[in-house]
């Protein structure tokens, strides 16, 4: 069974500051997929950004960028330019990539805090 | 394009009573998620289904939870009789079957049984 592990239950950063939260994960798998996922007090679950674990490239959007390093099985979450509205909680998700189906195995979570 | 749509959004019930959670997936999506959320074990997965079939439901508490999904737009989660240790947010997603398709959710219900 894979497993997820946030090790920060909380953070904190400044307006218009870059903060990284960090994600490990353990499976013996080669072939997978990692998410992280938003969680804003509406509660609502918000698909962040996506790496698939056969490609090299981490992958961006806009203002959110990963650091995947399969051999350690790190997967960080970078945001550059925190705004108000980046603050939430955000889980770190492992999806295995076989037929079975596409079932997200989730981190606990960190509470990002973004301070004016 | 509507997404999950989840309903009740919120049901308070007295310990004892039957709870029906529902949940229509995006249309075409043939892969359905029930989660449950709380502040101790986090985010968990109940069960799934695969073209309205369930696939894995190892991660059901007890025998009083059970899910049906009849047809490919809609699906329940029926918890008889409650307690207040169910009392959690229960969310509904869904995807493609296969490939690295992203779950997405509906805005979940939050239970609270008295």
């Amino acid at each position: 069974a894979q497993t997820v592990t946030q090790s920060q239950p909380e953070m904190s950063v400044q307006e218009a500051e870059t903060v990284t939260l960090s994600c490990t994960y353990d499976t013996s798998e080669n072939n997978y997929y990692l998410f992280w996922y938003k969680q804003p007090p509406s509660r609502q679950m918000i698909l962040v950004i996506r790496q698939e674990a056969y490609k090299q490239q981490n992958a961006t959007e806009n203002r959110f960028s990963v650091n995947f390093q399969k051999a350690a099985k790190s997967f960080s979450l970078k945001i550059s330019d925190s705004q108000l509205g980046d603050t939430a909680m955000y889980f770190c998700a492992f999806m295995s990539h076989n037929n079975a189906g596409n079932m997200l195995t989730f981190g606990g979570g960190t509470r990002l805090m973004v301070k004016p | 394009d509507a997404g999950v749509i989840q309903s009740p959004r919120h049901e308070v019930t007295e310990m004892g009573q039957e709870v029906t959670l529902r949940c229509k997936p995006i249309s075409g999506h043939n892969s359905l998620f029930w989660y449950r959320q709380t502040m101790m074990r986090g985010l968990e997965l109940l069960i799934y289904f695969n073209n309205n079939v369930p696939i894995d439901d190892s991660g059901m508490p007890e025998d009083r939870f059970s899910a049906k999904m009849p047809n490919a737009s809609f699906s329940t989660l029926k918890i008889q009789p409650s307690e207040p240790r169910d009392s959690a947010v229960y969310f509904c997603a869904s995807s493609l079957v296969g490939g690295n398709s992203p779950l997405h959710f509906g805005n979940g219900t939050r239970l609270t049984v008295t």
